[in-house]
C-alpha cells in the first residue's frame, strides 16, 4: 500500500517550453501532497504543499508564476514548469499524505529528472 | 527553526559489520522523525518513524533507531549491513504548519558497502 507514481520518469526539453509532471497516490486518498526539488548530491528542499481544491502554499524564494501546482482531485497533483530555462533542471520528487491515517507520513514518488537544453 | 544535521557526509562499512547513521535536530516542540533511503536516481522510502512512545522503533529492512530527547538524536543502526544497504540515507523531521505537515531534511549520509 501507499504507492505514489510520477509521469514522466524523465523529460527532455528545450528552454521556454513548458513541462508538467504528474503525482498520483494509486491506493490511498491524498488532501495534502508535497514538490521536492533536490540537485546533485544534495538533500530535499521543499517547493510546495498542494492542498486539494485549494491553492498551493509555496515556500520562500519559489516563484509560484513559474511553478504551478494543481491539485484538482485527491488522487492527482501536477507541477508544471513553465518558460522552463536550463537552471531548472532537476530532480524533482512529489510526495503524498493519507488522509485516512491522520498521521504525519509521507510517501514519495520515484521521482521525474528534468534536463532542459 | 527546524533543522536537522547529519554530521557523516559518507561512511564505509564492510558487508556484515554493523552501522551506525547519526541524525541531530533542533525543534522547538516533540518531533515527528523520520528515516529514508534513497538508491541512486529514485525516490525516497520510509524506512522508519518515530511519532511517540517507545523510542526505540523497528523498521523494514532490520533497520531500527533511537530517539534521544536529551541529546536531540535520532541515530539510524543496523546489527548487520547488507550490499544492498548501499544507498544514500536522509533523516528528517516533521513540522506543523498551517495545518498541514511537512519534512525538513538533512544532508543526507551516503553509505558504501565494501565486500
Amino acid at each position: 500500500g501507499a504507492v505514489v507514481s510520477q509521469h514522466p520518469s524523465w523529460v527532455i526539453c528545450k528552454s521556454g517550453t513548458s513541462v508538467k509532471i504528474e503525482c498520483r497516490s494509486l491506493d490511498f486518498q491524498a488532501t495534502t501532497m508535497f514538490w521536492y526539488r533536490q540537485f546533485p548530491k544534495q538533500s530535499l528542499m521543499l517547493m510546495a504543499t498542494s492542498n486539494e481544491g485549494s491553492k498551493a502554499t509555496y515556500e520562500q524564494g519559489v516563484e509560484k508564476d513559474k511553478f504551478l501546482i494543481n491539485h484538482a482531485s485527491l488522487t492527482l497533483s501536477t507541477l508544471t514548469v513553465t518558460s522552463a530555462h536550463p537552471e531548472d533542471s532537476s530532480f524533482y520528487i512529489c510526495s503524498a499524505r493519507d488522509r485516512m491515517t491522520g498521521q504525519e507520513t509521507q510517501y514519495f514518488g520515484p521521482g521525474t529528472r528534468l534536463l532542459v537544453l | 527553526a527546524q533543522s536537522v544535521t547529519q554530521p557523516d557526509i559518507h561512511i564505509t562499512v564492510s558487508e556484515g559489520a554493523s552501522l551506525e547513521l547519526r541524525c541531530n535536530y533542533s525543534y522547538g516542540a516533540t518531533p515527528y522523525l523520520f528515516w529514508y533511503v534513497q538508491s541512486p536516481g529514485q525516490g525516497l522510502q520510509l524506512l522508519l518513524k518515530y511519532f511517540s512512545g517507545d523510542t526505540l522503533v523497528q523498521g523494514i529492512k532490520g533497520f531500527e533507531a533511537e530517539f534521544k530527547r536529551s541529546q536531540s538524536s535520532f541515530n539510524l543502526r543496523k546489527p548487520s549491513v547488507h550490499w544492498s544497504d548501499a544507498a544514500e540515507y536522509f533523516c528528517a523531521v516533521g513540522a506543523v504548519r498551517s495545518g498541514a505537515n511537512n519534512l525538513f531534511f538533512g544532508t543526507g549520509t551516503r553509505l558504501t558497502v565494501i565486500p
